[in-house]
C-alpha cells in the first residue's frame, strides 16, 4: 500500500540555519510526491512537488529531490527565515496525481530570530 | 487563487452532541471534495470523498453513520459527527477540487474536543 514517514518533529531552528525534513515513502506504482505547508489559522498550501525519479521541486528557497533508489523526497532549505515558521506535510499520490494524497505526520518547524 | 473556507476552526462540544462543520470553495466549483482527520502524532487520514450530489465514499474503517457528510452543492460540503464521543476529539480538514488535473485546495482545519 501507499504510506509516508515523515521526521517527527518539533523542530526548532535559529535564523539562517540549515533546515532538512526527512520524508520517506512506500508506494505501489509511480506516485507524485508533495511537500505541504501550513502556516498558523491558515489551509494547507502545496509548496512544492515532483512527478517522477530525479526530478527537483522547489519553492520559495525549498528543495525536495524525488530519490527512487532511496525513496525518499527530503525537504531541504539553505537559510531559513522566521516566516518559515510552520507545519510541513509530505505527501505522495499514485497514478500521476489524479488520486488521493497519503500524508506523513507533518513536522512543526519554529524559527527564532 | 483557489480558497477553501472552513467553519468553525474550533468547537468543543459535549459527549452525546451532533457537531457540523463546513467546508466552503469560495471563488471555484468543487465537483469533489476530500475530508482528513488527523490524531495526535499521526498522518492527515483520508476519511471520505464526496462528489456534488451523490453520496459519499467512506474509507475502510470509517462509520458512514457517525459521520455524515453532505456536498448538495459545488460549492459546500458539510461533515456531521453524530453522537459525538471524546475519541472523536481530533483535527478535521478539508479540501476541494475543480477536477483531476487541478490541485487540491485545503481548508484551514477544524479542531474538535468533545467532552
Amino acid at each position: 500500500g501507499n504510506s509516508v514517514t515523515q521526521m517527527e518533529g518539533p523542530v526548532t531552528l535559529s535564523e539562517e540555519a540549515f533546515l532538512t525534513i526527512n520524508c520517506t515513502y512506500t508506494a505501489t506504482g509511480y506516485p507524485s510526491l508533495f511537500w505541504y505547508v501550513q502556516y498558523p489559522g491558515e489551509g494547507l498550501q502545496l509548496l512544492l512537488k515532483a512527478t517522477k525519479a530525479d526530478d527537483k521541486g522547489s519553492n520559495k528557497g525549498f528543495e525536495a529531490t524525488y530519490r527512487k533508489e532511496t525513496t525518499s523526497f527530503h525537504l531541504e532549505k539553505g537559510s531559513v527565515q522566521v516566516s518559515d515558521s510552520a507545519v510541513y506535510f509530505c505527501a505522495l499520490s499514485d497514478q500521476g496525481g489524479a488520486n488521493n494524497l497519503f500524508f506523513g505526520t507533518g513536522t512543526r518547524l519554529t524559527v527564532i530570530p | 487563487g483557489a480558497v477553501v473556507s472552513q467553519h468553525p476552526s474550533w468547537v468543543i462540544c459535549k459527549s452525546g452532541t451532533s457537531v457540523k462543520i463546513e467546508c466552503r470553495s469560495l471563488d471555484f466549483q468543487a465537483t469533489t471534495m476530500f475530508w482528513y482527520r488527523q490524531f495526535p502524532k499521526q498522518s492527515l487520514m483520508l476519511m471520505a470523498t464526496s462528489n456534488e450530489g451523490s453520496k459519499a465514499t467512506y474509507e475502510q474503517g470509517v462509520e458512514k453513520d457517525k459521520f455524515l457528510i453532505n456536498h448538495a452543492s459545488l460549492t459546500l460540503s458539510t461533515l456531521t459527527v453524530t453522537s459525538a464521543h471524546p475519541e472523536d476529539s481530533s483535527f478535521y480538514i478539508c479540501s476541494a477540487r475543480l477536477d483531476s488535473f487541478n490541485g487540491y485546495t485545503f481548508g484551514s482545519g477544524t479542531r474538535l474536543t468533545v467532552v
